[in-house]
């Protein structure tokens, strides 16, 4: 089972500050690892495909990066509606994995 | 816009079958480009894939090893759903429970059901 580790699991962020969330993979994945965000008491939402690749509808400020064993997700300019928790989601090999989770919040 | 709904009782005895529904509209649970999965969430286990099903000329299954002896999804082309039954539930299966299409060429998860709590307790 691949085991996804993000860190840090918790950030307390001023608005316009740059975020930046890392998930690490215990083997390669080439680039197939998701990131979702999960605002309380919602389901989890699509906000990047395939390491890099922002799904439909999702602001530009948020990123994705890496490949192999090492990715980021980056939110440039932190804005309120973007406290949540985010998980990253490998699916590379069964059984799929998710993260741990970042817990964003506001300052 | 490919929406998914879910239904069910929120809550279960121990040992015996939890049960949940999803229905799809805007997509068809037969397409041969998606996979139907079930996904739950709590706080002990975080976010964990349970299973899956899909149609490629036949319908196929994939479940977690965790909880392969107790699972079946299946599907449902009459209604255009798919279900979940766990059998001989515990208090750890005491869960979020989430259905989610999941693309088939990039596998990721989108759209999401609107979650079901569960809680096994007598």
């Amino acid at each position: 089972e691949i085991v996804l580790t993000q860190s840090p699991d918790f950030q307390s962020v001023t608005p316009k500050e740059k975020v930046t969330i890392t998930c690490r993979a215990s083997q390669s994945i080439g680039s197939s690892l998701h990131w979702y965000q999960q605002k309380p008491d919602q389901s989890p939402k699509l906000l990047i495909e395939y390491a890099s690749q922002s799904s439909s509808g999702v602001p530009s400020r948020f990123s994705g990066s890496g490949s192999g064993t090492d990715f980021t997700l980056t939110i440039n300019s932190l804005e309120v509606e973007d406290a949540a928790t985010y998980y990253c989601h490998q699916s590379s090999s069964l059984p799929l994995t998710f993260g741990g989770g970042t817990k964003v919040e506001i300052k | 816009q490919v929406q998914l709904q879910q239904s069910g009782p929120g809550l279960v005895k121990p040992s015996q079958t939890l049960s949940l529904t999803c229905a799809i509209s805007g997509d068809s649970v037969s397409s041969n480009s998606v996979g139907w999965n079930w996904i739950r969430q709590s706080p002990s286990r975080g976010l964990e894939w349970l299973g899956r099903t899909y149609y490629r000329s036949k319908w196929n299954n994939d479940y977690a090893e965790s909880v392969k002896s107790r699972i079946i999804i299946n599907p449902d082309t009459s209604k255009n759903h798919f279900s979940l039954q766990l059998n001989s539930v515990t208090p750890e299966d005491t869960a979020v429970y989430y259905c989610a299409r999941e693309d088939w060429k990039y596998h990721w998860f989108a759209p999401w059901g609107q979650g079901t709590l569960v809680t096994v307790s007598s």
